[in-house]
């Protein structure tokens, strides 16, 4: 299996730009996660879809932030328009039901 | 929310040390995974270890759930085990299902 896929995996953008984040879970899992993880707030749930729907977004930041799984195998997080606060390594993840979470390899976002 | 604790935060030991890294978590878990963040930022899974004992070559791990708490082993330690451990855990009682993370334990192995 290839594990979960993320692209791109770097993003340099200039503050007001979009940008897209993926993610391709792995394939038989029906739990998708992002996560972000900074230096001050470490490593830290935003949103988690269960079978294509959002379960919980209450760790989405704010609303320039918005995250879709249109279907079982893709699923994006969107933030419009970009701030440089939200530098940071946003990582996606998927599990069976609630079973073990594999991460993973990371977008590193730079916002300029 | 769930609160969890790792301890020490930092660790250097020469290489074939043995370690112990703990995790302490304020309420009861469905879920409890460690993770090793090498230098390169990937977050590997170790153990998913809700309850119990497991054991994989050099690495080694318990919870205890009754007692909130989780500890991984680490024996002969290689320069290679160098990074940021994580405990995280899900709360059983919560309608969320994400991972709350602790704040990690940086372990460095000199050589």
């Amino acid at each position: 299996d290839a594990g979960v896929i993320q692209s791109p995996r770097h993003e340099v953008t200039e503050m007001g730009q979009e940008v897209t984040l993926r993610c391709k879970p792995i394939s038989g899992h029906n739990s998708l996660f992002w996560y972000r993880q900074t230096m001050m707030r470490g490593l830290e749930l935003l949103i988690y879809f269960n079978n294509n729907v959002p379960i919980d977004d209450s760790g989405m930041p704010e609303d320039r932030f918005s995250a879709k799984m249109p279907n079982a195998s893709f699923s994006t997080l969107k933030i419009q328009p970009s701030e440089p606060r939200d530098s940071a390594v946003y990582f996606c993840a998927s599990s069976l039901d609630w079973g073990t979470q594999y991460f993973g390899p990371g977008t590193r976002l730079l916002v300029l | 929310g769930i609160q969890v604790e790792q301890s020490p935060p930092d660790l250097i030991l020469q290489e074939g040390a043995n370690s112990t890294l703990r995790c302490n978590f304020s309420d009861s878990v469905n879920n409890l995974q460690w993770f090793h963040q090498n230098p390169w930022g990937q977050l590997i899974n170790l153990f998913y270890i809700p309850s119990g004992t497991k054991q994989n070559g050099r690495l080694s791990a318990t919870t205890v759930a009754t007692e909130r708490y989780s500890l991984l082993y680490i024996s002969s330690s290689q320069t290679t085990d160098s990074g940021v451990y994580f405990c995280a855990v899900v709360y059983s009682g919560g309608g969320a299902d994400g991972l709350t993370f602790g704040k990690g334990t940086h372990l460095i192995i000199q050589p």
